[in-house]
């Protein structure tokens, strides 16, 4: 069955220490890949995303994450974390012929000042 | 920036009760969705809309669910009959077309609870 996992629920570390999280999915063909962001009490917002192209995209606030096709995993990285990026990530995929989300459990990252 | 809006933000009800949640999505969007996300669970997809009807829709989405565009603004989200394992957080989104490389917007959430 086609599934997302992202493993490491809580994470904490402190500003400016890099962060890195996995996202793992289970398909063979072609997928459309996200990474979205929930803040405390606001809505869940796009990150960044991947269709085509260069397998390393940028997002917004300095994360980008790389797609590895063989690896079947589209991890998101931040070299150095402000107290700011205090949220909740979440790894997204559509895989062919759908256009519903599906998501992966989450991370709940805490950066401490 | 346009946003997707949803109300109310919380809701309480009782098993076997009719529950409406509902939707603004962005103005010139065409494309809605309903997402679900029980708590300490993955958001899960129930159901998305296009052109006046169900384009796709999960297992979850039996027949207790419907979904409607009642005007040119709302999108709702209909359950006949509540259940204890319906409580959750209700996500709304819209995507601007049929094209997948635009994101899906979402709105802040319901949280549903069924007593």
């Amino acid at each position: 069955a086609q599934s997302v996992s992202q493993h490491n629920h809580h994470v904490i570390l402190s500003e400016a220490a890099s962060l890195e999280l996995g996202c793992n999915y289970s398909y063979g063909g072609t997928v459309n890949l996200f990474w979205y962001v929930q803040y405390p009490g606001q809505h869940l917002q796009l990150l960044l995303k991947y269709f085509s192209g260069d397998p390393l995209v940028k997002g917004i606030k300095g994360f980008e994450a790389e797609f590895i096709k063989s690896k079947f995993s589209f991890n998101l990285r931040k070299p150095s974390v402000q107290w700011s990026d205090t949220a909740e990530y979440f790894c997204a995929v559509t895989f062919y012929g759908n256009n519903r989300l599906a998501f992966g459990k989450g991370n709940q990252v805490v950066v401490i000042p | 920036e346009p946003e997707v809006t949803q109300t109310p933000s919380h809701q309480v009800t009782q098993m076997g009760q009719e529950v409406i949640l509902r939707c603004v999505p962005i103005s010139n969007h065409l494309y809605f969705y309903w997402y679900r996300q029980i708590l300490g669970q993955k958001v899960e997809f129930l159901v998305s809309f296009y052109n006046n009807e169900i384009s796709e829709k999960s297992e979850i989405f039996d027949d207790q669910f419907s979904v409607e565009r009642p005007d040119g603004s709302n999108f709702t989200l209909k359950i006949r009959s509540t259940k204890l394992e319906d409580s959750a957080m209700y996500f709304c989104a819209s995507r601007r077309n049929r094209d997948i490389s635009y994101e899906q917007y979402f709105g802040p959430g319901t949280r549903l609870t069924v007593t």
